[in-house]
């Protein structure tokens, strides 16, 4: 079925760890996204990679990192995890990166950092 | 950035109809969004609007001032399974999505 890995669904992690949330595609799309999404606050972008090779910094990317080394995976890191990071994790791809930028979700990763 | 408003929580009854409120400020426009999202699940794309105007989709429809900064999500003929967030999300200069907090909506029987 085309669409977006996660991986994994939930994970519960001691705060200090190093932790890193799996992304991939199979749908051949140039760009993806990392959000999180809280209660109140809606999806906020923390990095997005317009094309395999390429990253860029969103709007919350303090504490977490990036790599495209190809163009179906998008793994996001964390390098120290704080309890602030407690959310829940999108990742997302689009065939364009401008005009009609349809996003394609995946199912989402439950993070708890205690 | 983006300043996205629109209501947190709203309630209406199956086979009525419901609007979702969205306005925005943001530098530079290329399109307004809605998605939807049930509980526990991805968000799923709904419509685009890019030009002034009304887009219509079966039951929901969605429409467009840009000179006002709003938009709405009409739901129309409401079933159960519309009970969800529905997020209003706009494009500026770059092209990058930003969310709004999200409307919720539960459909009584």
């Amino acid at each position: 079925i085309a669409g977006i890995t996660q991986a994994p669904t939930s994970q519960i992690l001691a705060a200090g760890r190093r932790m890193t949330l799996r992304c991939t595609q199979d749908m051949r799309h140039n760009a993806m996204y990392w959000y999180r999404q809280d209660l109140g606050l809606g999806l906020r972008l923390i990095h997005y990679s317009n094309t395999a090779g390429t990253t860029g910094k969103g709007e919350v990317p303090d504490g977490y990192s990036v790599s495209r080394a190809n163009t179906d995976d998008f793994p996001l890191t964390l390098a120290s995890a704080v309890p602030s990071q407690t959310s829940v994790y999108f990742c997302a791809s689009s065939d364009s990166t401008g005009g009609a930028n349809v996003l394609t979700f995946g199912a989402g990763s439950r993070l708890t950092v205690l | 950035g983006q300043n996205i408003d629109q209501p947190t929580e709203m309630t209406a009854t199956e086979g009525a109809i419901v609007q979702i409120n969205c306005t925005y400020q943001t530098s530079g426009f290329n399109g307004l969004f809605w998605y939807q999202q049930h509980a526990g699940e991805a968000p799923t794309f709904l419509s685009y609007n890019v030009l002034d105007g009304l887009e219509e989709k079966g039951r929901f429809s969605s429409f467009l001032s840009r000179s006002k900064g709003y938009s709405y999500l009409l739901l129309k003929e409401l079933q159960m399974k519309d009970s969800a967030s529905y997020l209003c999300a706009v494009t500026a200069d770059d092209y990058k999505l930003s969310f709004g907090a999200g409307t919720t909506v539960t459909v009584r029987a």
